[in-house]
């Protein structure tokens, strides 16, 4: 059983910080997946990384995937009072089916004071 | 026009009941998924299927049953319900493989009284 250690699990900062969230395993990954759940809704998809050492950049976020593919984050820089939210990685392992679903790490909740 | 959806929202019933969830999507995914969000937001995968065949089962008790009429409906019937199964059930959908973003409907609150 794959697990994910998702660090911090709450995280309350001013408007213009930075942050970063982490996504820990001694698993290794086929891909990782960060998404951004709001209240009362189901969780969407901000970004998909599947090679290691890989980044990519969304706006003010930047994730990053791990050498080894077994560990992640994700930077904010100069964060925004919307920047508030639950965020969860969740990574895939590719058993030959490619239904296996998702292992989520536990969720970072994230609140940005004006 | 909604990508996932699931019936009901809420849910309230009594312990020992049982209830249904239908969820269906119209983005042609041939993989769909049940997942279950307890109390601290923990999302756990229950169920996905392929093509309206069972893929994988988490070791979820046999009360739930999953079942696929077709390619975009994957239902979740659950038999004599108990406390523990108060929680939000997510259903999602993708295309096949373990690279592809997974799409969520909003959940279905289930508490049991």
């Amino acid at each position: 059983t794959q697990l994910l250690e998702q660090s911090p699990q709450f995280l309350s900062i001013q408007e213009g910080e930075n942050l970063t969230v982490y996504c820990n395993s001694s698993s290794v990954f086929s891909s990782l997946q960060w998404y951004r759940q709001e209240p009362g809704e189901g969780p969407v998809l901000l970004v998909t990384v599947v090679t290691g050492g890989e980044v990519k950049k969304l706006k003010r976020l930047t994730f990053q995937f791990g050498d080894a593919r077994k560990d992640s984050s994700l930077h904010i820089t100069a964060a925004q009072p919307g920047d508030t939210g639950l965020y969860l990685c969740a990574g895939a392992v590719d058993s030959g089916g490619g239904a296996d679903g998702l292992t989520f790490g536990k969720g970072t909740h994230l609140i940005i004071q004006p | 026009d909604t990508a996932v959806s699931q019936t009901p929202k809420y849910l309230v019933t009594q312990m020992g009941n049982d209830k249904s969830i239908k969820c269906e999507q119209n983005l042609g995914h041939d993989t769909m998924y049940w997942y279950k969000q307890d109390s601290k937001k923990f999302l756990k995968i229950m169920f996905s299927y392929n093509n309206k065949e069972l893929i994988i089962n988490e070791t979820v008790p046999n009360r739930f049953s999953p079942k696929s009429p077709d390619k975009a409906h994957l239902n979740l019937h659950i038999n004599s319900l108990e406390l523990g199964d108060s929680a939000v059930y997510f259903c999602a959908s993708s295309q096949l493989g373990v690279r592809q973003p997974q799409h969520f409907g909003d959940g279905t609150r289930l508490s049991i009284l």
